[in-house]
C-alpha cells in the first residue's frame, strides 16, 4: 500500500512568489492534515480536512495560506505571496475515517520550502 | 494550552548503551500519547502509542515507553542502542476528542560506535 506522498520534495522561491504544495493521502483515508516545522522548532498543526471539508483550520498562520482538498482526495496548500518566515518543512498526514482518539496519523516525507 | 516538552534537543549514546528520551506533557486530563521517529529524508514513522490500555507500551525496533500520570511523562527507552537508531524522535500528544497533534521540538539521537 502506498504511503502519503508529497510534491515537491524541495522548493526554493523568492519572497513575493507563489508556491503550491501537494499531498496525496493514503487511499481511503478521509482525514488529511497539514503541519509545519520551522527551523528545528516543534511541528505545528495547520489544518485538518475531513473528506473535502475543512474541519479545523485554527493553525493557519494568515490569509496568505490557502488549502484545498478537491473531491476529498489530494490536497494542495498554496502560499501567496510567500514571505521569509514561511520557510520550513511542510508535512502532510492522513488517517482513516471515524477520527478515533487513538488513530495513528501517517505522515509524508515533507516538502522543504525555502523563501529567499 | 497543550504543550509538550522534550528535554534535550541532542542526545548521544554509545552503541549498546541505554537510550532514554524524555517527554513531558501538560494537560488537565490524560491525553493520548505518541512517539514518532524520522530517519533522514523520510517521513515521520510511528514508534508506539499510549491508548490507556496499559501504561507500559511496546513499540517497533525494541523501543518502549511508560506513561506516568503522576509525573505527566511518557519517556521513550531502549535497552541497547543500535547504529540504525540514529534519527530524530518526536513526542506528540492528542487531546480527547480532538484530532490535531501537539508535538515536542524533537530530539536528535546520535549513536557512537
Amino acid at each position: 500500500e502506498a504511503g502519503v506522498t508529497q510534491f515537491p520534495s524541495h522548493s526554493v522561491i523568492e519572497k513575493g512568489q507563489t508556491v503550491t504544495l501537494r499531498c496525496d493521502p493514503i487511499s481511503g483515508h478521509d482525514n488529511l492534515y497539514w503541519y509545519r516545522r520551522v527551523m528545528g522548532k516543534e511541528i505545528k498543526f495547520l489544518l485538518h480536512f475531513v473528506k473535502e471539508s475543512k474541519q479545523d483550520e485554527s493553525g493557519m498562520p494568515n490569509n496568505r495560506f490557502l488549502a484545498e482538498r478537491t473531491g476529498g482526495t489530494y490536497s494542495t496548500l498554496k502560499v501567496q505571496p510567500a514571505e521569509l518566515e514561511d520557510s520550513g518543512v511542510y508535512f502532510c498526514a492522513s488517517s482513516p475515517g471515524q477520527g478515533k482518539n487513538t488513530d495513528t496519523q501517517y505522515f509524508g516525507p515533507g516538502t522543504r520550502l525555502t523563501v529567499l | 494550552a497543550q504543550s509538550v516538552t522534550q528535554l534535550g534537543s541532542h542526545v548521544s549514546v554509545s552503541e549498546g548503551a541505554l537510550v532514554l528520551l524524555r517527554c513531558n506533557y501538560s494537560s488537565s486530563v490524560p491525553p493520548y500519547l505518541f512517539w514518532y521517529v524520522q530517519y533522514p529524508n523520510q517521513g515521520l514513522q510511528l514508534l508506539l502509542k499510549y491508548t490507556s490500555a496499559a501504561t507500559l507500551v511496546k513499540g517497533i525496533n525494541g523501543f518502549e515507553a511508560e506513561f506516568k500520570k503522576s509525573e505527566t511523562s511518557f519517556h521513550l527507552t531502549k535497552p541497547s542502542a543500535h547504529m540504525s537508531d540514529a534519527a530524530e524522535y518526536f513526542c506528540a500528544v492528542r487531546k480527547y476528542n480532538f484530532n490535531k497533534f501537539y508535538f515536542g521540538s524533537g530530539t536528535k539521537l546520535n549513536v557512537k560506535p
